[in-house]
């Protein structure tokens, strides 16, 4: 498809196992982001690429998560120990350019249950 | 960052046109007014964004005030499909991130 794709699209792990969630950006899309969406709240910012860079890590809670984009295309968002607060649906998004004048697209999500 | 303000919901009937009011008093001259919305399980979808003329697409028409502290988001006939999560973001013009505030949740009515 043309759209941003991430898998799985489901996730359920025990608490302290390590997950890794894929995101599959736009063809050509420079800019990457990755949020958390909590049940009930709008997406919180985890952190952004442009290409491989990862120019703002500023909104990853803990040194637990951990993201990256080796090649400028496809990432991964990779969560250690996982706790019970890390459930929430995590969202990738891309767009051609950071700028404001561009449009943001997003995946439909992973929903991560630990449990 | 900027914020913006938005009433938590909204209400409309199907195949009438709703308004979707949005304050932002303190934006910046290049902070690019962008709206998404969110369905039920799905990922927030653009719907439209503008600097300081009003803009139309397929989807929605955005108006921006004058002196662009506000701005309303028009859905001209509204559908069952349109009842979501209704976010108004500021965008820097050089660069920024999306910063999502609570929206407002529009219910559609048949």
């Amino acid at each position: 498809g043309a759209g941003v794709s991430q898998s799985p699209r489901y996730k359920v792990a025990k608490r302290g196992q390590d997950v890794a969630l894929r995101c599959d950006p736009i063809s050509g899309h420079v800019s990457l982001f990755w949020y958390q969406q909590a049940l009930g709240q709008g997406p919180e910012f985890l952190t952004y690429f442009q290409n491989e860079a990862q120019l703002d890590k500023s909104g990853l809670p803990s040194d637990r998560f951990f993201a990256e984009r080796p090649e400028g295309s496809v990432s991964t968002l990779k969560i250690q120990r996982t706790q019970q607060e890390d459930s929430a649906v995590y969202l990738c998004a891309s767009s051609s350019s950071r700028k404001g004048a561009k449009e943001v697209f997003f995946g439909q999500g992973t929903r991560l249950t630990v449990v | 960052d900027a914020k913006t303000t938005q009433p938590n919901s909204m209400e409309s009937n199907e195949e009438e046109p709703v308004h979707l009011p949005c304050n932002h008093s303190t934006i910046s001259g290049t902070d690019y007014i962008h709206w998404y919305r969110q369905l039920p399980s799905q990922g927030p979808e653009y719907v439209i964004h503008g600097l300081t003329s009003n803009v139309n697409n397929r989807m929605a028409s955005l108006a921006i005030a004058e002196d662009r502290k506000s701005s309303t988001l028009i859905l001209h006939r509204a559908t069952l499909r349109d009842a979501a999560v209704y976010y108004c973001i500021l965008l820097g013009g050089s660069q920024g991130n999306l910063i999502f505030g609570k929206g407002t949740k529009l219910s559609v009515k048949p």
